[in-house]
């Protein structure tokens, strides 16, 4: 399983543009890139998923680049409500993995007013 | 769609007791289960996956006859920590795997606060 790197913590404010780089050098070919929400006493919730080029929802932007050894969570105008835990992981597409997810040590956000 | 729940939401509860956590995926069937445990400000670390009808993996350092997991349906697992003690305190997540899933996704339940005193 791919080991991933994120900054241990961000700050921004209100309004700006965030994005938060995992890195993940020995990615495998079918492994998937997905991005976590934490909030303090809560499950995890899901946020983005990819495999190459960029990815959007109504959330956030996705950018991996061609070499995939790195990923970007893009959060745009972000506000008090996205202080959060933001995990990084990469895992195996289905097809006999048993999909184990494997946590790192993600990055906490702290937007300030 | 796609939700999980977690019973109890908190439970506190004597040394050398054992406390069965439930997970149930509301609205979709799923093959495969994950139990975490979070410590205080720390990540999520896997303890084991559960698959409907067979036994347990369990992760490295992780006492299978302490952390008993039984996935008995398509809809619930559950944890059951044995002869708890107070480091076994901590917050217990599940995640669920949808039976369709096509790409890698997993669910995550809103954790179970265990205090053990």
């Amino acid at each position: 399983l791919a080991k991933t790197t994120q900054p241990i913590s961000m700050d921004s404010y209100e309004g700006q543009e965030v994005n938060i780089t995992c890195s993940h050098n020995n990615i495998a070919t079918n492994d998937y890139i997905t991005w976590y929400q934490q909030f303090p006493s809560q499950g995890p919730r899901f946020i983005i998923q990819g495999y190459k080029t960029k990815v959007t929802n109504e959330v956030a932007s996705l950018f991996i680049p061609a070499d995939r050894k790195s990923s970007t969570l893009s959060l745009p105008r972000v506000s008090l409500s996205d202080t959060a835990v933001y995990y990084c992981l990469v895992g195996d597409k289905d097809g006999g993995s048993q999909g184990n997810l494997i946590f790192g040590k993600g990055t906490k956000l702290s937007v300030k007013p | 769609g796609a939700v999980v729940s977690q019973h109890p939401s908190r439970v506190i509860c004597k040394s050398g007791t054992s406390v069965k956590i439930e997970c149930r995926s509301l609205d979709f069937q799923a093959t495969t289960m994950f139990w975490y445990r979070q410590f205080p400000k720390k990540s999520l670390m896997l303890m084991a996956t559960s698959n409907e009808g067979s036994k347990a993996t369990y992760e490295q350092g992780v006492e299978k006859d302490k952390f008993l997991i039984n996935h008995a349906s398509l809809t619930l697992s559950t944890l059951t920590v044995t002869s708890a003690h107070p480091e076994d305190s901590s917050f217990y997540i599940c995640s669920a795997r949808p039976h369709s899933a096509g790409s890698y996704e997993q669910y995550f339940g809103p954790g179970t606060r265990l205090t053990v005193t």
